[in-house]
């Protein structure tokens, strides 16, 4: 079946690092890529849209400066967190559809902790 | 402001007891989909319904799309202690050229052995 890759799955960087998270489609290409984030026990929120070839479409309220998204290939979309700070400590979450359709599952990466210390 | 109103926001219930969520909302989407999630890992998905008053059953799942199209539930049954997680609605629609899928705002399920 259809995979998502997240990588890292943990990851603890220092206060004004930058930290970049990868999410890959294994077995399928992606054109468009979503990325979330999640608090402990919350629900996720959409952040952006990664669009390959293209600009990312960002969410009302996410800084498209400290979290950068490239999307340069059909089967890999990152996510940058710039200059981070204990705040963007989180739960990142990719995910991409399989196939086309309008209600085609969309497939969920494992996830990556940040923890900015 | 949360689209999807889920509840309750917490559960814990006994093995073997009945239970029901349920996700609300004021728009329509076109279809609707239930996540069950774990903790550190990403959601998996359970259901998608797409027509209004549909009904699957998945096992003791029982999913349940409103007529309107607007709300859904889950109903479980006979509840074990493998059910627990975090169960999330979310809501399917088309934003520009991309299907987005907007999140309810989640119910921790926890079944007590």
């Amino acid at each position: 079946g259809a995979v998502v890759s997240q990588h890292p799955s943990r990851v603890i960087c220092k206060s004004g690092t930058s930290v970049k998270i990868e999410c890959r489609s294994l077995d399928f290409q992606a054109t468009t890529m979503f990325w979330y984030r999640q608090f402990p026990k919350q629900s996720l929120m959409l952040m952006a849209t990664s669009n390959e070839g293209s600009k990312a479409t960002y969410e009302q309220g996410v800084e498209k400066d400290k979290f950068l998204i490239n999307h340069a290939s059909l089967t890999l979309s990152t996510l940058t967190v710039t200059s981070a700070h204990p705040e963007d400590s989180s739960f990142y979450i990719c995910s991409a559809y399989a196939l086309g359709g309008n209600n085609s599952p969309l497939h969920f990466g494992n996830g990556t902790r940040l923890t900015v210390t | 402001t949360q689209l999807l109103e889920q509840s309750p926001q917490f559960l814990s219930i006994q093995e073997g007891e009945n239970l029901t969520v349920y996700c609300n909302s004021s728009s329509v989407f076109s279809s609707l989909q239930w996540y069950r999630q774990e903790p550190g890992e990403g959601p998996v998905l359970l259901v998608t319904v797409v027509t209004g008053g549909e009904v699957k059953k998945l096992k003791r799942l029982t999913f349940q799309f409103g007529d309107a199209r607007k709300d859904s539930s889950l109903h479980i049954t006979a509840a074990q202690p493998g059910d627990t997680g975090l169960y999330l609605c979310a809501g399917a629609r088309v934003s520009g050229s991309a299907r987005q899928l907007t999140f309810g705002s989640g119910t921790q399920l926890t079944v007590l052995p």
